[in-house]
């Protein structure tokens, strides 16, 4: 059965500051990733999404994942982070077809410092 | 991307009433619908998987007959919380897919409060 972790519960960077935020993934075939973005009390939005081809992926909001097959990972990344980013973070893997369901990480919250 | 609509946005009801929840696919037709739940500060955990015109597929440790899920039509799933308690009180999210991207697009979300 698949599986994501998400190591870090909650971090706090600086505005203009870059970010990461990690997530490994256990599944035996090849995955399908996405990173979704939840603001307070509201749903889940996609920021980006990997299926196939370069792994290296653009999504929306300046935010870019890239897959390692070797390390297990679908790291989320950004080069300037805006006080708009504040909010949690999910990492999810699906299985076979991205409609699917979906397994997701604990989550991460972003804290943006002034 | 695809929209998704949850009504109502938040609901409060008292110990053992029903509440029904609808989630719409505005802008594509989705052969497959999801509920989540989400307790405070905790990630999703899938409750039930529909599609259309079939019997939901339910989560191990998800009472179907507490959640009732119908998905009566490409654009439309309802899940209803028979008999509330207040430990169903929760965040209920549904998405959907079934379009050209592969893609489960969410809802904005159903906040329950059983008194």
């Amino acid at each position: 059965a698949q599986s994501v972790t998400q190591p870090d519960i909650h971090i706090t960077v600086s505005e203009g500051a870059s970010l990461e935020l990690r997530c490994n993934y256990s599944y035996g075939a090849t995955p399908y990733l996405f990173w979704y973005v939840q603001s307070p009390g509201q749903g889940l939005q996609l920021l980006l999404k990997y299926f196939s081809g370069d792994t290296l992926v653009q999504g929306i909001k300046g935010f870019e994942a890239e897959f390692k097959r070797s390390q297990s990972s679908f790291n989320l990344r950004k080069p300037s982070v805006h006080w708009s980013d504040a909010a949690e973070y999910f990492c999810a893997v699906g299985a076979g077809q991205g409609a699917q369901k979906l397994v997701f990480g604990q989550g991460t919250r972003l804290t943006i410092n002034p | 991307g695809a929209v998704v609509s949850q009504h109502p946005s938040r609901v409060i009801c008292k110990s053992g009433t029903s509440v029904k929840i609808e989630c719409r696919s505005l802008d594509f037709q989705a052969t497959t619908m999801f509920w989540y739940r989400q307790f405070p500060k905790q990630s999703l955990m899938l409750m039930a998987t529909s599609n259309e015109g079939s019997k939901a597929t339910y989560e191990q440790g998800v009472e179907k007959d507490k959640f009732l899920i119908n998905h009566a039509s490409l654009t439309l799933s309802t899940l209803t919380v028979t008999s509330a308690h207040p430990e169903d009180s929760s965040f209920y999210i549904c998405s959907a897919g079934g379009d050209s991207t592969d893609t489960q697009y969410f809802g904005p979300g159903t906040r329950l409060t059983v008194l």
